[in-house]
This record gives C-alpha cells, structure tokens and sequence, in this order.
C-alpha cells in the first residue's frame, strides 16, 4: 500500500528553524519526484515546492523561496522539507505528495499529486 | 505566483449538476493541458479527483468531468450526491515550472 507519513511539525518561535520529513513506504521512492503542499488554518492549499526523482532539480513558490530547502534521502525513502527564518505566516498543515506527470525532451512537468500523507502541523508563534 | 480563481462556493440539490471554474492566465492554465483538481473533506488529506484537464484516477466516479477552455479550466460534477459536500481546489503547471492552486470552492449539497 502506497503510503506517506509526515513528521517534524511543531510549535517553534518566528525566526527558528525547524525540519520536516516525509517517509514513503509501498512504491519505489527514487523513481518519482516529490512535491510539499501547505495549508494555513482555514486557508485553501497553497504549494510550495518539488524535487525531481533524483535531487537534481528543485522549484520553489515565492512565498518559500531563499527560506525552505527542499531535499531527499533515496536511500532512505525520505523527503525533507528545511524551513529557515520562521514566519507567523508560516503556520499550516504541511503535506507531502508523490508528484505525477510527463517528461518530455529532457524536460519533466511534474503536474500533479496522486499519493498524500496525512499532513503535519507546524505553528509559528512567540 | 497569484492564486487560480474559483468561485467561492456552489451548492446543488441531490442529483443536479454543477460546474465550478478555474481561471487562470496563459501562463500556467492556458499555457498546458495540466489541470487537476482536488476533493479534500474537512480535517483529511487532498484527493486527486482529475488530472491532465480531464482523465480521472482509477476509483474515482465518472460522475466527476474536466474541461478547459483557453484560460479556464471546469469541474462538473453530475448527479450530485451527500458525499460531494466538500472543497475543491483546481492546480496548474507554470510557466516557472512551479504549481498554483485554486482558491478553492465550498460545495453544498442541500
């Protein structure tokens, strides 16, 4: 059974760091790129950044962009998310997904999310 | 990076029909013929209902149905049921090779 599992969510101070992880388990991890998904209470979902199937290309929304870090262990089935310079914006529900979608002439358009965890809750707060 | 638009809400009686809409720019729903979209009931994950504007996952009922029409991408939902009651958020591809979603739409079924 395909499944992910996200952990690393917290309470942390604006400003602070903190790491997220995503483990995968029943599908070939290094075979597909990976996406994050956030959302704030209340608020619609918001994406925030994907990895290829091997690390070597990364996309970012503006709002994470030069603050997340968005990496992986194939080795390990792990997908991590590294949030820098905490906001109280920052606050949601993050989700991870396995990323679907086609590659054509060297060019992968990672398009859409079929497989998701359950979310973990990260809030920013003094 | 704005937000795709949605209309807020849409409500319909058992065993209507409803579209919601999905307007973007040609940079990302004009631009490619990847449009999903996603069902996500209160307090659970998202769940990919439609993917490249109107090919849907295996499980998922062919009540649901995808179209685009240059800038702006639908969702119909045919014989409406209980079970529907819920938001639903429209994706695209970039330009930037990025995804924006939808603002999201509320469905009632009353």
């Amino acid at each position: 059974q395909e499944q992910l599992v996200e952990s690393g969510g917290g309470v942390v101070q604006p400003g602070r760091s903190l790491r997220l992880s995503c483990a995968a388990s029943g599908f070939i991890f290094r075979n597909f790129a990976m996406h994050w998904v956030r959302q704030a209470p209340g608020e619609g979902l918001e994406w925030a950044a994907v990895i290829s199937y091997d690390g070597s290309n990364t996309y970012y929304a503006d709002s994470v962009k030069g603050r997340f870090t968005i990496s992986r262990d194939n080795s390990q089935n792990t997908l991590y998310l590294q949030m820098h310079s905490l906001r109280v914006e920052d606050t949601a529900v993050y989700y991870c997904a396995r990323a679907r979608g086609y590659c054509i002439n060297n060019r992968c358009y990672e398009s859409y999310m079929d497989v998701w965890g359950k979310g973990t809750t990260v809030t920013v707060s003094s | 990076q704005s937000a795709l638009t949605q209309p807020a809400s849409v409500s319909g009686s058992p065993g209507q029909s409803i579209t919601i809409s999905c307007t973007g720019t040609s940079s990302d729903v004009g631009a490619y013929n990847y449009v999903s979209w996603y069902q996500q009931h209160p307090g659970k994950a998202p769940k990919l209902m439609i993917y490249d504007v109107s090919d849907r996952p295996s499980g998922v009922s062919n009540r649901f149905s995808g179209s685009k029409s240059g800038n702006t991408a639908s969702l119909t939902i045919s014989g409406l049921q209980a079970e529907d009651e819920a938001d639903y958020y429209c994706t695209s591809y970039t330009s930037s090779s990025t995804l924006v979603f939808g603002t999201g739409t509320k469905v009632t079924v009353l």
